[in-house]
């Protein structure tokens, strides 16, 4: 089954602990990118990645780190957690790199609940 | 700034009915739109892409439209049915090549 697949589903921490969640996908996609979802600000985007070995910030990068240095995985670092990082986080891929990559579908994992106390 | 916006307040319709969700977009001009559905707990779920080039376009019992002199994109789910109740996302090109999402409508449909 085509899926994005995020590990874990969901994770309370102290603050400064550092933890890593991880994204898979199988499709072969090119584009991966991470989002936090919040209430009343929606999805904002933290880092992208157009092919391997590539990645980019988002709006809303600090704090985080990523890396590609495989297709199919695209890991999310919190060096140093705070509580302001105490969000919903989703993990997406797109077929398309590219500056095309918009004009593709998104392809979701199932989130990441992170509580920092 | 770009910015992106959606009735914040949840629509409640009667089963059967059409719900028609409002996507309004400002200080850019983006070459496409699409528009996803999340359930509670869950990712979203793309559901149509519509170029700017393009009026309207349509798939099962939904049909977006996109009036780019209006700014705004129109989601329309006819003979709605309580498994159709979700939050709906629409998400713009932005002029510098990224995927803005505002912040979704709830749907809500009672049987």
């Amino acid at each position: 089954e085509a899926q994005v697949t995020q590990n874990p589903r969901y994770l309370i921490t102290v603050t400064g602990k550092k933890l890593t969640v991880t994204c898979s996908q199988n499709m072969n996609h090119e584009y991966m990118s991470w989002y936090r979802q919040d209430p009343g600000l929606g999805l904002r985007q933290i880092y992208y990645s157009m092919n391997v070995e590539v990645t980019d910030k988002g709006d809303v990068p600090e704090g985080y780190k990523v890396s590609r240095k495989e297709k199919r995985n695209f890991p999310l670092i919190l060096e140093s957690p705070s509580p302001n990082q105490t969000s919903l986080y989703f993990c997406a891929s797109s077929l398309s790199g590219g500056r095309n990559y918009y004009n593709s579908p998104l392809h979701f994992g199932n989130g990441t609940r992170l509580t920092v106390t | 700034s770009q910015k992106i916006e959606q009735n914040s307040e949840a629509l409640n319709i009667q089963e059967g009915k059409t719900a028609t969700l409002t996507c309004n977009y400002t200080n850019y001009s983006p070459a496409y739109l699409q528009w996803y559905r999340q359930d509670p707990g869950r990712g979203p779920v793309f559901l149509l892409l519509i170029r700017e080039n393009e009026k309207e376009k349509r798939k099962e019992r939904l049909k977006v439209t996109f009036d780019t002199t209006l700014k705004q994109s129109l989601f329309h789910i006819t003979a709605s049915q309580p498994a159709d109740s979700a939050t709906y996302l629409c998400a713009v090109s932005s002029n510098t090549g990224k995927l803005i999402f505002g912040q979704g409508t709830t749907l809500q449909v009672k049987p």
